[in-house]
């Protein structure tokens, strides 16, 4: 079964710092990979996916991740951050193994807080 | 395009009460999902759907019940509200397989269960 490890409940950085968030995953294949925010009282919404191709992908608001499958990785960064970034990051993990009912979901980690200090 | 709605935006029952939460979307999306979300756990997935008539049970089915009679609703109920079902309900949908595309999420229904 496929699942995925924040292993950063919280994480505080300065504003203007760098930012790294760190997703791990289990899967049998090559799973596409999703990183989602969710800022406070809101829905998730998506940031950036990673189906194949280029490992580093660009997404919305200044994010990129890293697919490396040799650690099963897919680390969240952004080289600076803005206070409007504190929210809660959510990894999820999807299957690549072609459609089968029953295995459409996403399975989603357990979030990391951002706080963002001045 | 309102995207994904879902009513109501909160909700306090008494133990044992039923009640029903109604997600909507006007995208003409395919699936549809309800999650739940609990501190610490992220969200999992309750139930969900890959079309119009269609259900599936998620990772955590039990207590809820829910019905996709017209491709653009999927109804989530509970019969006999617990308290363990305090949580936050996300409703979301996507055009496609979701392993292929992007699921749009709702604002969420804040229930409480006293």
């Amino acid at each position: 079964a496929q699942s995925v490890t924040q292993p950063d409940i919280h994480i505080t950085v300065s504003e203007g710092a760098s930012l790294e968030l760190r997703c791990n995953y289990s899967y049998g294949a090559t799973p596409y990979l999703f990183w989602y925010v969710q800022s406070p009282g809101q829905g998730l919404q998506l940031l950036l996916k990673y189906f194949s191709g280029d490992t580093l992908v660009q997404g919305i608001k200044g994010f990129e991740a890293e697919f490396k499958r040799s650690q099963s990785s897919f680390n969240l960064r952004k080289p600076s951050v803005h206070w409007s970034d504190a929210a809660e990051y959510f990894c999820a993990v999807g299957p690549s193994d072609g459609y089968n009912f029953g295995n459409e979901k996403l399975t989603f980690g357990t979030g990391t807080r951002l706080t963002i200090i001045p | 395009n309102a995207g994904v709605t879902q009513t109501p935006k909160f909700r306090v029952l008494k133990t044992g009460q039923s009640m029903t939460l109604l997600c909507a979307q006007d995208m003409n999306h395919e699936y549809m999902y309800w999650y739940r979300q609990d501190p610490g756990m992220g969200l999992r997935l309750i139930h969900y759907s890959v079309g119009e008539g269609t259900t599936a049970k998620g990772e955590v089915p039990d207590g809820y019940n829910v019905s996709r009679l017209k491709k653009q609703n999927f109804l989530l109920g509970l019969e006999s509200a617990a308290p363990s079902q305090t949580s936050v309900y996300f409703c979301a949908s996507s055009p496609d397989f979701p392993y292929t595309d992007t699921q749009y999420f709702g604002p969420g229904t804040r229930l409480t269960v006293l």
